[in-house]
């Protein structure tokens, strides 16, 4: 069965570095999402991306994120400066057109220390 | 804006029975998604069940089904039969189909943590 797959699973990185976290989502799927969940917390929306263009994104959404499409399978979450608020797990999902309900990936946890 | 409310932080079933765990939500939009999430310790987000804003039947999923009641705007998740291995935080979201960004974005409620005793 076709999955999303993210990497690394687990990143620590020192504030202020610069993270890249990589997402492929299932080949045939049109729209990509990143969405973030601090721990114990609920999951929030940060991020669509369909077209290669940004849809929506939400106001965690700063300009100290970016994501890109680089290639024709790779989904990136590009975070600079990292802030010790920024640890959270974060999830690449996907959908299409066909389906009703997007699917996640199994997440990156991000640890900034 | 979209808003779901989950208000079970934590909910305690017997092996074999059945559990309720409550949603309700406000939107403005006309056609919009529901969804249930299965998130286990391990930390993946598990689909589960999903109920369109015009669908008249209640959706049902094996041992999942989603008592929707439009006019409360509640779509709680009924687990039949509990299993040990269906302890785990469960996530309700929605969806809106305005703006045409499909179903991909979704807002979460707090999530119950259920725990299924032997």
């Amino acid at each position: 069965e076709p999955e999303v797959t993210q990497t690394p699973s687990h990143q620590v990185t020192q504030m202020g570095q610069e993270v890249i976290l990589r997402c492929v989502p299932i080949s045939n799927h049109l729209y990509f999402y990143w969405y973030r969940q601090i721990l114990g917390q609920k999951v929030e929306f940060l991020v669509s991306f369909y077209n290669n263009e940004i849809s929506e994104k939400s106001e965690i959404f700063d300009d100290q994120f970016s994501v890109e499409r680089p290639d024709g399978s790779n989904f990136t979450l590009k975070i600079r400066s990292t802030k010790l608020e920024d640890s959270a797990m974060y999830f690449c999902a996907s959908n299409s057109p066909m389906n009703t309900e997007a699917f996640f990936g199994q997440g990156t946890r991000l640890t900034v220390v | 804006a979209q808003k779901i409310t989950q208000t079970q932080p934590g909910m305690f079933v017997q092996e074999k029975e059945a559990v309720t765990l409550d949603c309700t939500y406000d939107t403005s939009d006309q056609s919009y998604g529901l969804f249930w999430y299965k998130q286990p310790s391990s930390g993946e987000m598990i689909f589960l069940i999903y109920q369109g804003s015009y669908d008249e039947q209640n959706a049902t999923e094996g041992r999942y089904s989603l008592n929707f009641q439009k006019a409360r705007k509640s779509a709680n998740l009924v687990i039949s039969a509990s299993q040990l291995g269906d302890s785990a935080m469960y996530f309700c979201a929605m969806s809106s189909n305005a703006g045409g960004t499909s179903y991909g974005k979704l807002t979460f409620g707090q999530g119950t943590i259920l725990t299924v005793h032997p």
